[in-house]
């Protein structure tokens, strides 16, 4: 079965703290992961992408095909980081690609 | 801006009703997606349309249907509501079925 797995529903740290969200998958094929993100009262939009393996807004994501996780880390949190994170799963099925998406995860940094 | 435009922004109707989403891709996408965010159940896909054509299903209910038009914009119908239909649809387009997706705002429907 394709899933994405996003533990932690809430989770809340200060600022300058480090965080990493985490997300695991389910997939018999070559996994493409993505991290969405959802700031408050804006569009849902790209993160990043394993694929380009970028640091994006100090986040970064390192995919573990041995532990089929995709978690995002940041080294120092700040406020603007609070935000909704979704992990996401390109998955190869019938012969084309859908994006299956995790619950997602609520970042809150305080200050 | 993201470009995608859907169509309404709120919804509110009782059980046993049927609406009409609506969604216009980002100009050039060939791909529309159709997601359901209820409050616990984070994006659920529903359904996908590449240039007119059902890409892929997910969890779409069969009170649910959508189609795309050959201008590539895409409609989302849900009838016979229950309550816990009530939700935030999500449509989102891409260029191909591997790229990144670009959201819509969403429609937010609430069923009374």
């Amino acid at each position: 079965a394709q899933r994405v797995t996003q533990p932690e529903k809430l989770l809340s740290v200060f600022k300058g703290a480090p965080v990493e969200l985490k997300c695991n998958y389910s997939y018999s094929g070559s996994p493409e992961l993505f991290w969405y993100v959802q700031y408050s009262r804006q569009r849902l939009q790209l993160l990043l992408r394993h694929i380009s393996r970028e640091s994006i807004k100090g986040f970064t994501a390192d995919l573990n095909k041995g532990e089929t996780s995709f978690h995002l880390k940041k080294p120092f949190a700040q406020e603007e980081d609070s935000a909704m994170y979704y992990c996401a799963l390109s998955a190869f099925s019938g012969g084309y690609n859908k994006l299956i998406f995790g619950a997602g995860t609520r970042l809150a940094v305080h200050p | 801006d993201s470009g995608v435009t859907q169509t309404p922004k709120h919804l509110i109707t009782a059980t046993g009703q049927r609406v009409t989403l609506r969604c216009s891709p980002r100009s050039g996408d060939l791909s529309v997606y159709w997601y359901q965010q209820s409050l616990d159940q984070g994006l659920q896909f529903l359904i996908q349309y590449y240039n007119g054509e059902e890409r892929a299903k997910g969890n779409i209910l069969e009170r649910f249907s959508a189609q795309q038009f050959p201008d590539l914009h895409s409609e989302l119908n849900l009838s016979s509501l229950e309550l816990g239909d009530s939700a935030l649809y999500f449509c989102a387009s891409s260029a191909d079925s591997r790229g990144e997706l670009f959201f819509g705002e969403g429609s937010r429907l609430t069923v009374l």
